[in-house]
C-alpha cells in the first residue's frame, strides 16, 4: 500500500512567482494537513483539511491557500513567493482528526522548495 | 506566547546507554502528546502517543512520561543503538480537536558506537 505521496520532490522558484504543491494521502485517509519545516526547526502547522473542508489554519499569511479534492488529495498554493518561503513542505494524512490523536500522522517525504 | 521547547543542544551518547529527551510546553492543556522521529531529508515518523491521564507509556525500548503539572514530557530510549541516531520531535494538539498540531524544535540525537 502506497504511503503519502508528494510532488514534486524538489522545486526552484523565483521571488514573486506562484507554486502549487500536491499531496495524495494514504488510501482511506480523509484528513490532510500541511506543514512548513525550515532547516533546523520543527514543522510549523499551515492547514488541515477533512472531508474537503478547512478544519484548521496556522499563523501563515493569506498568500498561502489550500484545498482538498473529492478523492481526498490536496494542493497547497503559495502566491508571491518570498525568499523566506524556502523550506521543506510536508503533507501528513490521517483517517480523521479524532483518529489522528490515537494513531498519529503519516507524513510524506516532503517537497523541498527553494526560492531564489 | 505559546511555546513548545525541546533540548536545544544536540545530544551525543554512547551506544548501550539511555538517551533522555525533554519536551516542555507553556500555555497549553493538551489532552495528549505525541513523539516523532525524523531522519534527514525525510518526513517525521510517528512513534508514541501519551494521554494526559497516563503517567508513562512504553513501546519496546522507548518510554515516554507526561507530567501535566510540570508541563513536561520525557522521552527515553534504553539500550541505545547507532540506528537510533535521528532528530526527535514532540507534538501537541493545541486545540484538543485533532485539527492543529504544533511541533517542538526537535532534538538531534547521535548514538556513538
Amino acid at each position: 500500500d502506497a504511503g503519502v505521496t508528494q510532488s514534486p520532490t524538489h522545486l526552484i522558484k523565483t521571488r514573486g512567482q506562484h507554486v502549487t504543491l500536491r499531496c495524495s494521502p494514504i488510501s482511506g485517509h480523509k484528513s490532510v494537513s500541511w506543514y512548513q519545516q525550515v532547516l533546523g526547526q520543527g514543522p510549523q502547522f499551515i492547514f488541515q483539511y477533512y472531508e474537503k473542508e478547512e478544519r484548521g489554519r496556522g499563523n501563515f499569511p493569506d498568500r498561502f491557500s489550500a484545498r482538498q479534492f473529492p478523492n481526498y488529495s490536496s494542493e497547497l498554493n503559495v502566491n508571491a513567493l518570498l525568499l523566506g518561503d524556502s523550506a521543506l513542505y510536508l503533507c501528513a494524512s490521517s483517517l480523521s482528526p479524532d483518529r489522528q490523536g490515537v494513531l498519529g500522522y503519516t507524513f510524506g517525504s516532503g517537497t523541498r522548495l527553494t526560492v531564489v | 506566547s505559546q511555546k513548545i521547547e525541546q533540548n536545544s543542544e544536540a545530544l551525543n551518547i554512547q551506544e548501550g546507554k539511555t538517551a533522555t529527551l525533554t519536551c516542555n510546553y507553556t500555555n497549553y492543556s493538551p489532552a495528549y502528546l505525541q513523539w516523532y522521529r525524523q531522519d534527514p531529508g525525510r518526513g517525521p515518523v510517528f512513534l508514541l502517543l501519551i494521554r494526559e491521564n497516563e503517567k508513562e507509556k512504553r513501546k519496546e525500548r522507548l518510554k515516554v512520561t507526561f507530567d501535566t503539572t510540570l508541563k513536561q514530557s520525557l522521552f527515553h530510549i534504553t539500550a541505545s543503538q547507532p540506528a537510533d541516531s535521528a532528530t526527535y520531535l514532540c507534538a501537541l494538539d493545541i486545540t484538543n480537536t485533532g485539527n492543529q498540531f504544533y511541533f517542538g524544535t526537535g532534538t538531534s540525537l547521535t548514538v556513538i558506537p
